[in-house]
């Protein structure tokens, strides 16, 4: 049962237009959504969050908007840059009743930017 | 560079073998936790830890056994582990509701 999908496993784009990648999710009850950069050797990296109570989260190159009533989010990376090349994974974060919160990862799109 | 620091980088084991996989952290996070992740899979969770208890399992065979010394340290300590379970191993942690910041992993094979 996979809570967290990125239906697209990989995307080309060119150096200087935009990336949009994509996730669903089925779960109501997530608190935020995030998502991670990771390069080949090296651990996820944070890149951006929304929480579920907004529609949009901005910072510089990149917007993520969620979108509740289809359960889908989408991250959008303008303008793109050849070093922007990597798995992205998307995530959702769960509290419940812990402090902590389950992260649960998308099987991740590997973005290629094309220079 | 990666605040959050995990030892060793690689490791091969046998079935038999006794081993630990450490990870380090000093940025104040009270929140540990520890994700397997297989090749072109994503990162699953496998333990978390807060204030330096165990909070999750989920439902990890016993042969992972982790440990939590002191709120800068995490371990994994692996005995008689499957050819299955080899995959890269992270480490991660948090604070206050903020994100994890993830370590580089560790890469593990059984032999």
């Amino acid at each position: 049962d996979q809570q967290v999908k990125q239906n697209s496993p990989s995307l080309s784009v060119q150096e200087g237009r935009i990336s949009i990648l994509n996730c669903d999710y089925t779960n109501s009850m997530f608190d935020y959504f995030l998502w991670y950069k990771k390069y080949p050797a090296e651990g996820p990296t944070f890149l951006i969050s929304i929480s579920s109570i907004k529609d949009k989260n901005e910072d510089g190159r990149f917007t993520v908007f969620l979108n509740k009533s289809a359960k889908h989010l989408s991250l959008h990376i303008v303008p793109s840059q050849p070093g922007d090349s990597a798995v992205y994974f998307c995530a959702a974060l769960f509290y419940g009743s812990s402090n902590t919160g389950k992260l649960i990862f998308g099987q991740g799109t590997t973005l290629q930017v094309k220079p | 560079d990666t605040e959050v620091t995990q030892t060793p980088k690689h490791l091969v084991m046998g079935m038999t073998n006794k081993k630990s996989l450490k990870c380090e952290q000093h940025m104040g996070h009270r929140a540990m936790y520890w994700y397997k992740q297989k090749a072109k899979k994503p990162p699953e969770l496998m333990f978390v830890y807060s204030y330096e208890k165990l909070s999750i399992n989920e439902s990890v065979p016993s042969r992972f056994s982790p440990e939590c010394p002191n709120s800068s340290l995490l371990n994994l300590h692996l005995h008689a582990l499957q050819p299955e379970d080899s995959a890269l191993y992270l480490c991660a942690s948090s604070q206050g509701g903020q994100p994890q910041h993830f370590g580089d992993g560790t890469r593990l094979s059984i032999l």
